[in-house]
């Protein structure tokens, strides 16, 4: 298995407070993707890092924001969290390529439930 | 917008048989689609990945066919196990840069003894 770690597994907490996520990589990959999975959508791209400091936007980037400071570690954080963002968060890395034909390797995920 | 759709009702197959899962794209042609297994509380497992000038790709017990006149891709699993049973994701890419990818909601299969 590709060398990703999700942290916090599960997380629980209130509506107007801010998150982190954090997603530390072992395999020195370029590309590092945040996710979120929800019951009828399939996984939908939140951010990615294309190289330390390089990100760029997904399709649901609003509410969310990034950093990479080691190729390692991608942070994704929620300023100030909304019921709208209770989901399932997945990181995944691909390697340094970055185009299509290259699949992604993904972490086993961050539940994070918003009241 | 561009779309990867699959069959959301779970298919249930015995145990041997052949199962078929069918993923659909819409406004979009991919140049590559990947196949994912996903297991409950688990992130996805790449499984297969075939481009757009390959008619069918194979590994092992899998079979993925790429038909773009029919805008469609099947995944088989032959002499299939209840080690099987997850929910397999179809997912595309355009091939860009950043190689960002569509996925479809995916279709749970249970193999049953």
């Amino acid at each position: 298995d590709a060398g990703i770690t999700q942290s916090p597994r599960h997380k629980v907490t209130e509506t107007g407070t801010p998150v982190t996520l954090r997603c530390h990589q072992t395999e020195n990959h370029r590309y590092m993707y945040w996710y979120r999975q929800d019951p009828g959508h399939g996984l939908r791209l939140i951010h990615y890092s294309y190289g330390v400091k390089d990100t760029d936007k997904g399709e649901v980037s609003d509410g969310y924001s990034v950093s990479r400071s080691k190729t390692e570690d991608f942070l994704l954080t929620l300023e100030s969290a909304t019921s709208s963002q209770t989901s399932v968060y997945f990181c995944a890395i691909s390697e340094s390529k970055g185009s299509g034909n290259q699949p992604q390797h993904f972490g086993d995920g961050t539940r994070l439930s918003i009241l | 917008s561009q779309k990867i759709e699959q069959n959301s009702e779970a298919l249930n197959i015995q145990e041997g048989k052949t199962a078929t899962l069918t993923c659909n794209y819409t406004n979009y042609s991919p140049a590559y689609l990947q196949w994912y297994r996903q297991d409950p509380g688990r992130g996805p497992v790449f499984l297969l990945l075939i481009r757009e000038n390959e008619k069918e790709k194979r590994k092992e017990r899998l079979k993925v066919t790429f038909d773009t006149t029919l805008k469609q891709s099947l995944f088989h699993i032959t002499a299939s196990q209840p080690a099987d049973s997850a929910t397999y994701l179809c997912v595309g890419s355009d091939g860009g840069g950043g190689n960002k990818l569509t996925f479809g909601t995916g279709t749970q299969l249970k193999v049953e003894l």
